[in-house]
């Protein structure tokens, strides 16, 4: 059990541009989850994945956000024409469906819109 | 829907010395509890969840949480805290609902900052 892996731990880019996260949960995890933490805040929900099927998306993930989970293993955050409010912590966590609310969560991407 | 209100931004504490962070949260149908930890630079920790049966939870280093249904409340609670206690903690809550997709709604966030 490696973890909830996420890539980059730390991106910058130029607004305007389109990024990429990356989750990989934990092997046997059908459920993952994105959230984003913005300063002094909690985390936010964004989607949740079981296996490959995207079954929920919150208001705040607007048009410029996207996120797959092609094979129901890893998953991609993708987030285009970045703007200066997109700036915040991603997390990504996943959890099996035995696992009584104990999601695991990944240490995060933080993503700084210049 | 659910909200969590954490009513202390920022906790500072001496070492060894007890702590309360408070938690209440607002909801229209029954939830799930939980509170997580987060260390710099780390991800969120689950420290400890009520679920059902008794109210008072308990993690294995040292901190208690008490569901207290009339108040809705789930304060933390530790007797005597420790440098490497130093992290935010975040309040977090479930509804109960089978059907959902078992999102947390979270809390601000509490910094607890141990003096030595």
């Amino acid at each position: 059990d490696t973890g909830v892996s996420q890539n980059p731990r730390h991106k910058i880019t130029k607004r305007g541009q389109n990024v990429t996260f990356r989750c990989d949960p934990i092997s046997e995890h059908n459920r993952l989850y994105w959230y984003r933490q913005t300063l002094g805040q909690g985390p936010e929900f964004l989607t949740y994945f079981q296996n490959e099927a995207q079954l929920e998306k919150s208001r705040l993930l607007s048009d410029r956000f996207s996120a797959e989970r092609p094979k129901g293993s890893f998953s991609t955050l993708e987030i285009q024409r970045t703007e200066q409010g997109d700036s915040a912590m991603y997390l990504c966590a996943s959890s099996y469906p035995g696992q009584n609310y104990g999601y695991t969560f990944g240490s995060g991407t933080r993503l700084t819109v210049v | 829907a659910q909200s969590v209100t954490q009513l202390d931004s920022q906790v500072p504490v001496f070492e060894e010395a007890p702590v309360e962070l408070r938690c209440n949260y607002s909801s229209s149908v029954s939830v799930y509890l939980f509170w997580y930890v987060q260390y710099p630079n780390q991800g969120l920790q689950l420290l400890l969840k009520y679920l059902s049966g008794s109210t008072l939870v308990e993690s294995i280093n040292g901190f208690e949480a008490e569901f207290n249904k009339s108040q809705t409340s789930f304060h933390l609670r530790k007797p005597s805290v420790h440098i490497s206690d130093t992290a935010e903690y975040f309040c977090a809550v479930s509804s109960i609902s089978s059907g959902s997709a078992r999102q947390l709604t979270f809390g601000s966030g509490t910094q607890l900052t141990v003096l030595p």
